[in-house]
């Protein structure tokens, strides 16, 4: 069982927007403006998306947004594309006892 | 630009250690960043296992803290993974990564860096444990 939780599942459609929640508590996501997002294709390595709650690598599209609100984070995307169909894991600081806290992941499917 | 390669045996017995090397090329292992391990076992999700400073500084998931060594060479710029006693829910898909600790915090007046975002990971190695 992971430390933050994800929904196991979401899809939308080409160009539509859709949001995966991240919910901790305050001692990880709520507690510290270190969340991290990653996507990962099957076989592949994660990817890093989105660093310290809302930063986007250089490379990544504007498409790829996180936010946090309390102990849960978000990541949207937005203008769905095919290849955005993957799995996506949020990762937060978690002290300096656990230091590193990952959600279960979720696969986003594009219809 | 940085790039990692995780090597190691493919099949590891019970009750065994578990060993993986990352090899770190284009990139200073001396560079101030932290070099982890993360695991992913069959289907599931991601697992921090530690990470290690060329300083010495070096901190572990407390689940698996008492089997974990990492550690670094320098020299060579690899580091190393070494798990102990392992069993069947040790197998897994292994990955190296390089670790930020840019940020700061204070804690009780203390200024503290967090560790953070993975960026670049290795390409993974699977590794299973079976008798």
């Amino acid at each position: 069982q992971s430390a933050l939780t994800q929904p196991r599942s979401v899809s939308g459609s080409p160009g539509q927007s859709v949001t995966i929640s991240c919910t901790g508590t305050g001692s990880d996501v709520g507690g510290y403006p270190y969340v991290s997002w990653y996507q990962q294709h099957p076989g592949k390595a994660p990817k890093l998306i989105i660093f310290d709650v809302s930063d986007r690598p250089s490379g990544v599209p504007d498409r790829f947004s996180g936010s946090k609100s309390g102990n849960t984070a978000s990541l949207t995307i937005s203008g769905l594309q095919p290849e955005d169909e993957a799995n996506y894991f949020c990762c937060s600081y978690a002290g300096r006892v656990r230091f590193v806290a990952f959600g279960g992941g979720t696969k986003l499917t594009v219809l | 630009q940085v790039q990692l390669q995780e090597s190691g045996p493919g099949l590891v017995r019970p009750s065994e250690t578990l060993s993986l090397t990352c090899v770190v090329s284009d990139y200073s292992i001396t560079n101030d960043y932290y070099w982890g391990w993360v695991r992913q076992s069959p289907g599931k999700g991601l697992e921090w296992i530690g990470s290690s400073h060329h300083s010495g500084n070096t901190h572990y998931n407390p689940s698996l803290k008492k089997r974990v060594i990492i550690s670094i060479d320098k020299s060579r710029s690899q580091f190393f993974l070494k798990l102990s006693s392992v069993t069947a829910s040790d197998t897994a898909v292994y990955y190296c990564a390089r670790q930020s600790d840019r940020g700061f915090y204070y804690e009780s007046g203390t200024a503290y860096h967090p560790l953070t975002w993975f960026d670049p990971w290795g390409q993974g190695t699977l590794v299973t444990v079976s008798s």
